[in-house]
């Protein structure tokens, strides 16, 4: 089975910060892996897929890149809205694995 | 638009089965398959299987082999997840989403208490 390695697994910081997250696979996924942002009690909302395709309606400040085994997430400039938990999850086959998740906290 | 509506919380003794169905509506049910993904209190994103709504092929999660089913009623585009033997590790929130990349149900709350 495919492992997916995020980091870090908390992150703090300021309205305006430039934050980046990275998840590794335990061997190639191509471009199989997707984003998301989870709010407490929400279900997971899509971000990126394909490693840097954004999902339509997403704010231009997430970006996604990376292939086969490394992968980053970049918020460009950190709104209030923005402070909640991020997953990665590959997609490579007929099943997901996600990373532990990001939970981003305000400073 | 592409809605899948899940069922309702349940709470269940230790060693019983419980049954979350996903309704799909707003896309032809046999074109994607569905993905089930369940969430401990606190904790991250777990896969739990996969079912095609094409031909009723399925794959589970290593760790829930034999304790898990997915299946699916094409007639009125649901899906389904068992599990069985529950124990007080499977109490989650469980999700359905449309593989792969689609909408996301609205979770069911599964609590195993005694």
């Amino acid at each position: 089975d495919i492992q997916m390695t995020q980091s870090p697994s908390t992150l703090s910081a300021s309205v305006g910060d430039r934050v980046t997250i990275t998840c590794r696979a335990s061997q190639s996924i191509s471009d199989w892996l997707a984003w998301y942002q989870q709010n407490p009690g929400k279900a997971p909302k899509l971000l990126i897929y394909k490693a840097s395709t954004l999902e339509s309606g997403v704010p231009s400040r997430f970006s996604g890149s990376g292939s086969g085994t490394a992968f980053t997430l970049t918020i460009s400039s950190l709104q209030p809205d923005d402070f909640a938990t991020y997953y990665c999850k590959q997609y490579n086959s007929y099943s997901w694995t996600f990373g532990q998740g990001t939970k981003v906290e305000i400073k | 638009q592409v809605q899948l509506v899940q069922s309702g919380a349940e709470v269940k003794k230790p060693g019983a089965s419980v049954k979350v169905s996903c309704k799909a509506s707003g896309y032809t049910f046999s074109r994607y398959g569905i993905s089930w993904v369940r969430q401990a209190p606190g904790q991250g994103l777990e896969w739990v299987g996969w079912i095609s709504g094409y031909n009723g092929k399925t794959k589970l999660a290593q760790k829930l082999e034999g304790r898990a089913t997915v299946t699916t009623d094409t007639s009125t585009s649901t899906a389904y997840m068992e599990l069985r033997s529950l124990t007080f590790d499977d109490t989650a929130v469980y999700y359905c989403a449309r593989d792969p990349l689609g909408a996301w149900g609205q979770g069911t709350l599964v609590t195993v208490s005694s």
